[in-house]
């Protein structure tokens, strides 16, 4: 299978805990993202990568939240002092800088809840 | 306001029957559209995609795109079982990697 992968799949932690999860773009795309999606909503964008550097970050992503993208492959999107707000699906995508760039794929996301 | 807006739904149809879902929008510098189908629990799955204004069809599935509306459309013909999921619409503008999407539109195809 060649598609976005996440790990873990769950996550179930208690308050003040920090947690981190992994992304696994597609091979051959430079580019990441993360977004969160609550329960009702659609997904809502948090951080993107080009290669290894981070260009955007959204509002959305307080102080305790942090990603990174070493060596431009897998991306780790790290919160620490879990709040029960924090408890939703984080989901990764990945795209191609050439051609339309814009089809972002999403791999099947994390699923934390915080108790 | 927010950028995207997505009637929620539920909707539920009979199988067979022509599934019609539509979004509006308030940015007018969004220029490419999407639609993904996102099953319970998993993450989207990209369905269709657009450039600007017009339509786009693949197979059971056409897109609409009216940009002086600042409105687009996802069109299921015969629907099945199977569709039945939340379609999400998104969309972005030029320049800007983040997708902006509705809350997404649950729908039910009835055997």
């Amino acid at each position: 299978d060649t598609g976005v992968s996440q790990d873990p799949r769950h996550k179930i932690t208690k308050r003040g805990q920090n947690v981190t999860f992994r992304c696994d773009p597609i091979s051959e795309h430079n580019r990441l993202y993360w977004y969160r999606q609550t329960l009702g909503q659609g997904p809502e964008f948090l951080t993107y990568f080009q290669n290894e550097a981070q260009l955007e970050k959204s509002r959305l992503l307080s102080d305790r939240f942090s990603a990174e993208r070493p060596k431009g492959s897998f991306s780790t999107l790290e919160i620490q002092r879990t709040e029960q707000g924090d408890s939703a699906m984080y989901l990764c995508a990945s795209s191609y800088k050439r051609g339309w760039g814009k089809t972002q794929y999403f791999g099947p996301g994390t699923r934390l809840l915080v108790l | 306001q927010k950028e995207v807006e997505q009637d929620p739904g539920p909707l539920s149809v009979p199988e067979g029957a022509i599934v019609s879902l539509n979004c509006t929008y308030s940015n007018s510098a969004f220029q490419y559209f999407m639609w993904y189908r996102q099953y319970s629990r998993k993450g989207p799955e990209l369905l269709m995609y657009t450039y600007s204004s017009g339509n786009k069809e693949d197979g059971r599935f056409t897109a609409q795109v009216d940009k002086s509306s600042k409105y687009i459309s996802l069109f299921i013909r015969d629907s099945q079982p199977s569709d039945s999921a939340t379609y999400l619409c998104a969309m972005s503008a030029e320049g800007n990697n983040r997708l902006a999407f509705g809350k997404g539109n649950q729908v039910v195809v009835i055997p």
